[in-house]
């Protein structure tokens, strides 16, 4: 089973800001199987970036994923005041059989 | 608008069972991958299972394999997780969750299930 560990845990930012949020996988994982979500209190997750760097439906261009491997990252350019939130990662994996696995999560706070 | 609602939350002992629904519009159920995810209070996302679009293939986490079935019904647009031998870990929210490919992008609010004698 394939691991998800994001960091940090917490970042504490002003809005404007620049925000980079790391997530590294035990082993290595497809572009196209690596997504990222935003949850907000109460709130069902929604889902920001697929296949890596694929914005979904809706999210705006300050929200940008990349990575490679072990190694994915979730930019955000100017945080705006809606952007404090809590971010997952998920990848999905077929081995030995289909399953997802998420991250802990990295909580984007108010500095 | 895709709209997905569940159901059939709540308190049950230890022990018990328990059947979510949810019921699914706004978009052709029938192509769709289908999933149930759960996040325990103050925790982060467990996916629990996933049935293919013609029902053909069900897919469980080890954590619920053996005491939880998920079905779908088609001709009603709806998906079911029957939750058998509960435990005080299966307490959470569960979200009825979308699948196009390997991500989800359409969430429900979830439901409720608390296991606690």
């Amino acid at each position: 089973e394939i691991v998800l560990t994001q960091s940090p845990g917490t970042l504490s930012l002003s809005p404007g800001e620049r925000a980079t949020l790391s997530c590294r996988a035990s082993q290595s994982v497809s572009t196209s199987f690596l997504a990222w979500y935003q949850q907000k209190p109460g709130q069902a997750p929604r889902l920001l970036m697929y296949a890596t760097s694929s914005r979904a439906t809706g999210i705006p261009a300050r929200f940008s994923g990349s990575g490679s491997g072990t190694d994915f990252t979730l930019t955000i350019s100017r945080l705006e005041p809606e952007d404090f939130a809590l971010y997952y990662c998920q990848q999905y994996g077929s081995s030995p059989s289909p399953m997802y696995t998420f991250g802990q999560g990295t909580k984007v706070e108010i500095k | 608008e895709v709209q997905l609602v569940e159901s059939g939350g709540g308190l049950v002992k230890p022990g018990g069972s328990l059947r979510l629904s949810c019921a699914a519009s706004g978009f052709s159920f029938f192509n769709y991958v289908m999933n149930w995810v759960r996040q325990a209070p103050g925790k982060g996302l467990e996916w629990v299972s996933s049935v293919s679009s013609s029902s053909g293939s069900t897919y469980y986490a080890d954590s619920v394999r053996g005491r939880f079935t998920i079905s779908r019904d088609t001709a009603k647009n709806s998906l079911f997780l029957q939750m058998n031998s509960l435990r005080a870990e299966d307490t959470a929210v569960y979200y009825c969750v979308r699948s196009p490919g390997w991500s989800f992008d359409f969430w429900g609010q979830g439901t409720l299930v608390t296991v606690s004698s």
